[in-house]
């Protein structure tokens, strides 16, 4: 069974500190990816990677970096929290058949 | 611009009714996929229905269906017989397939609420 998990689920935030998403992922997939969830607007992409040591920008990709130490972890990184980040955050991953993707349950963010 | 547009944000239906959820999309490329997606509250994102624009793929069929009117850039999400389980949120999906400069963009998604 393909499984994507992400730490914390949750997690209260300073304004000005630093946060980071970890996600990690046994699928073998190659394609791992970032997004934020924000009332009306959906999901979007954050950052994304293909292949460890590796990232590449999204489409919202400033105040937030990406690392990805190994095909298996891929982390997001907020040097600054900020309120504006505030939002449940997803990560997924890519491959099998037809490329379908898998999530992870989300990590939701408060920053105060 | 936004690639993915769900015109509706919510949506109320009783239950055993049929529901259709829009979506449209923009793409010059010729190699896409497009995707719906039923979000859980355990957080997990649920897979319904893969669209290539060449055939149907179906990754869950029973009482989920698509419309895929690719001239119109058009892809409906059918629901038969409304179950109180459905309700949820429901996004579309784009996915352009270009090189390595490729990932899936989505719509702001459709809360549906299903009444016994």
């Amino acid at each position: 069974e393909a499984a994507v998990t992400q730490s914390p689920r949750s997690k209260v935030a300073v304004t000005g500190g630093k946060v980071t998403l970890s996600c990690h992922q046994t699928n073998n997939h190659d394609y791992m990816y970032w997004y934020r969830q924000d009332t009306g607007h959906g999901l979007r992409l954050i950052h994304y990677s293909y292949v460890a040591d590796s990232t590449e920008k999204g489409d919202i990709p400033d105040g937030y970096k990406a690392s990805r130490p190994s095909q298996e972890n891929f982390s997001l990184i907020l040097e600054l929290a900020s309120l504006s980040q505030t939002a449940v955050y997803f990560c997924a991953s890519r491959g099998g058949s037809g490329n379908t993707l898998y999530f992870g349950e989300g990590s939701r963010l408060i920053v105060v | 611009a936004q690639k993915v547009i769900q015109v509706w944000s919510t949506t109320s239906r009783q239950e055993g009714e049929k529901l259709t959820l829009d979506c449209s999309y923009k793409t010059s490329q010729v190699l896409y996929h497009l995707f719906w997606y039923k979000h859980l509250l355990s957080g997990e994102m649920v897979l319904l229905i893969r669209q290539m624009p060449s055939t149907i793929a179906i990754e869950r069929s029973g009482r989920y269906s698509v419309v895929f009117q690719k001239s119109r850039k058009s892809i409906s999400l059918v629901i038969s017989t409304l179950q109180p389980d459905d309700s949820g949120k429901y996004f579309c999906a784009l996915w352009e397939l270009r090189n390595n400069n490729n990932a899936p963009r989505f719509g702001a998604g459709t809360k549906l609420t299903v009444k016994p």
